[in-house]
């Protein structure tokens, strides 16, 4: 069964860090290419970034909103994919979700149950 | 950036009437590139249909996603009670956009 468990949301101060964690098992984690969604109270979903397997390069791809502040990043030996969340301004207050992209890259099969981030003074 | 917009943004329906939600996009997307999502309270979204037409596995069959170019429709044949929730769309150009969703409702 495929699992995907994030941990590390929490309230944070705007300019403030967090470093968001997603341990995933029931698939082969070292050959997948793996995405953060993230979705803001009561509103739809936004793509956050992908990180490409290493054997394409580990290479990272973010959204406009968040490119220079958060950096995806992978530890294959431990099954894990982290989301450094630097500079927050409230607008980055969400559930964060970790999934696992699919079919070339189209779309995202599987999610994790999410972990909310909140921005706030 | 690709904008989809969905139609209509709330559907009162009731159990076994047939559903159909439109994902409009502001240019030309692969149908390849075309997916749709079911999400309830408080749950993570669910893959429903890739590729605009494939059914994800374990996806009933009264599910079915058609559509291409700018105009793409998922269509629930008879809704089961299980069925309402908010459906998004989705594709996948220079990078990934999402609808902003339809929510089924009962009537």
């Amino acid at each position: 069964e495929v699992q995907l468990v994030e941990s590390g949301g929490g309230l944070v101060k705007p300019g403030g860090s967090l470093r968001l964690s997603c341990v995933a098992s029931g698939f082969t984690f070292t050959s997948a290419w793996m995405s953060w969604v993230r979705q803001a109270p009561g509103k739809g979903l936004e793509w956050v970034g992908r990180i490409k397997s290493q054997t394409y390069g580990g290479t990272t791809d973010y959204a406009a909103p968040v490119k220079g502040r958060f950096t995806l990043s992978r530890d294959d030996s431990k099954n894990t994919l982290y989301l450094q969340v630097n500079s927050l301004i409230t607008e980055d207050t969400a559930v964060y979700f970790c999934t696992k992209t699919f079919h070339s890259d189209s779309s995202f099969d599987y999610w994790g149950q999410g972990t909310l981030v909140t921005v706030s003074s | 950036e690709i904008v989809l917009t969905q139609s209509p943004g709330t559907l009162s329906l009731s159990p076994g009437e047939r559903a159909t939600l439109s994902c409009r996009a502001s240019q030309s997307v692969s149908s390849s590139y075309l997916a749709w999502y079911q999400q309830k309270p408080g749950q993570a979204p669910r893959l429903l249909i890739y590729g605009a037409s494939r059914r994800a596995t374990g996806i009933p069959d009264r599910f079915s996603g058609s559509g291409s170019g700018t105009d793409f429709t998922l269509t629930i044949s008879r809704l089961e009670p299980e069925d309402f929730a908010v459906y998004y769309c989705q594709q996948k150009g220079s990078s990934w956009t999402f609808g902003q969703g339809t929510k089924v409702e009962i009537k």
